[in-house]
């Protein structure tokens, strides 16, 4: 069966520096959230889409921006990026009318 | 607001022996809970849900929880441990309707040994 798909898996950057991790849900999945996770930390929510629109927004920095296509993938842009932003962003997905969340594998960010 | 307590942020059992996960949530609407399961390096895997139907709910790989409101808890359990359920679990919490956020809680590593 198809998963959300991220990418990419791995990225490296330096601080103050931008990076764009995309999402792209299961298909016919509507609805798309971001998820923040630092090393032995909780998942924290950062902010989902619903039908292109933004639907809810949690604990995210104002250097972070996000947005969901016409094609329903999902775009997290995060600029002058901070040591501390350094963690495990995973996407998730779920579809019209069904409240389970399914995650893809995450985007590694590792800032220097 | 809604928050999830997990119990113990390390849990070791014997292979064979009953695994029990301790979630406690605070809710002021009815809420959906879920177990996740996060295996090293990887994405979180859904193990169960309940969304107010038949309070015990089963899951894959022979998990299954108790949703107890008078005790506000969704324990995870499981009869005999295997090796392969070593991981790091997540109880969460939501609203009910669409795009609710989940509020997860601080997980729980199982360890299973010989």
């Amino acid at each position: 069966a198809a998963g959300v798909i991220q990418s990419p898996r791995h990225l490296i950057k330096e601080k103050r520096e931008t990076a764009t991790l995309k999402c792209y849900p299961i298909p016919r999945h509507d609805t798309v959230y971001w998820y923040q996770q630092g090393p032995g930390q909780d998942p924290q929510f950062l902010i989902s889409f619903y039908e292109k629109m933004q639907s809810d927004k949690g604990s995210i920095p104002d250097r972070f921006s996000a947005q969901q296509f016409s094609d329903y993938h999902s775009e997290l842009n995060m600029s002058s990026l901070e040591l501390g932003d350094s963690a495990l962003y995973f996407c998730a997905s779920s579809p019209p009318g069904v409240d389970t969340q399914y995650f893809g594998p995450g985007t590694r960010l590792t800032v220097l | 607001a809604q928050s999830v307590t997990q119990l113990g942020s390390h849990v070791s059992v014997s292979e064979g022996a009953l695994v029990l996960l301790r979630c406690n949530y605070s809710s002021s609407v009815p809420p959906y809970l879920f177990w996740y399961v996060q295996y090293p390096n990887q994405g979180l895997q859904l193990l169960l849900k309940y969304t107010s139907a038949a309070t015990l709910v089963k899951g894959i790989n022979g998990f299954e929880a108790e949703f107890k409101k008078s005790e506000t808890s969704f324990h995870l359990t499981k009869p005999s441990a295997h090796m392969s359920d070593a991981a790091e679990y997540f109880c969460a919490v939501s609203n009910t309707g669409t795009a609710s956020k989940l509020t997860f809680g601080t997980g729980t590593r199982l360890q299973v040994t010989l």
